[in-house]
């Protein structure tokens, strides 16, 4: 299973400034998924990243607010633009292995005043 | 769309009791199935999976049979212990190929309490 590291693990932020998210994995590998879980709700796909390619957003999701960056096949950066309250989650970075499950990193905890 | 239901929670037993926790999944194609448990304060831990009809997975005294002709994938422990308290997730992964390739569908999750 591949290991994985976030930073930073919790933040505390304004409403209106943004934070980027990064996530490091110990081996490489091709998709890296990025995850959001609400407080007491389950896990929401945000969005795919490919290494030299745009990331591919799900449904309720956009560029504009959450961009992402996929530079090498180790690293994945998540940004929350223009926070509010109601993006206060937990955001999940994610791997894939052989038989298809995913190996999680172990979040950043956010919150925004 | 790929759906999955869990069993609502939250579940208390008691230490030694025997759990049971529901979950069916609506899927076209023939996906792969998980359970993750996340502990208190913690990230999202993979607990088993199964990739094909008829499959059982097992860790830790829990298992799970991958059920096609019922579309589900019910999570089991004989004898609970307080250490298991935490939410459990069900989740698939669709194996179809395209941009949904490897995605999880999540169920909403079931919290788990286990009194001494």
């Amino acid at each position: 299973s591949a290991v994985i590291s976030q930073k930073p693990s919790r933040d505390i932020c304004q409403r209106g400034t943004s934070l980027t998210i990064q996530c490091q994995v110990d081996s490489q590998v091709t998709m890296m998924f990025w995850y959001r879980q609400q407080p007491g709700q389950s896990l929401t796909l945000i969005a795919t990243a490919n290494q030299g390619s745009e990331a591919t957003y799900e449904s309720g999701f956009v560029i504009d607010k959450f961009p992402i960056s996929r530079p090498n096949l180790t690293f994945s950066t998540l940004t929350v633009s223009n926070m509010s309250p109601e993006d206060s989650s937990i955001y999940l970075c994610s791997v894939t292995g052989r038989a298809n499950e995913q190996f999680f990193g172990p979040g950043t905890r956010l919150t925004v005043l | 769309g790929n759906s999955v239901t869990q069993m609502e929670g939250p579940v208390t037993l008691s230490e030694e009791a025997f759990l049971t926790i529901n979950c069916t999944y609506t899927a076209t194609g023939y996906p792969s199935l998980f359970w993750y448990v996340q502990y208190p304060g913690e990230g999202l831990q993979l607990l088993l999976k199964a990739t094909k009809a008829d499959d059982k997975g097992s860790n830790k005294g829990f298992e799970a049979t991958y059920r096609k002709e019922t579309t589900s994938f019910h999570l089991e422990k004989g004898s609970v212990q307080v250490s298991d308290s935490a939410v459990y997730f069900c989740a698939l992964s669709d194996n179809a190929g395209g941009t949904s390739y490897g995605k999880l569908t999540f169920g909403q999750g079931t919290i788990l309490t286990v009194h001494p």
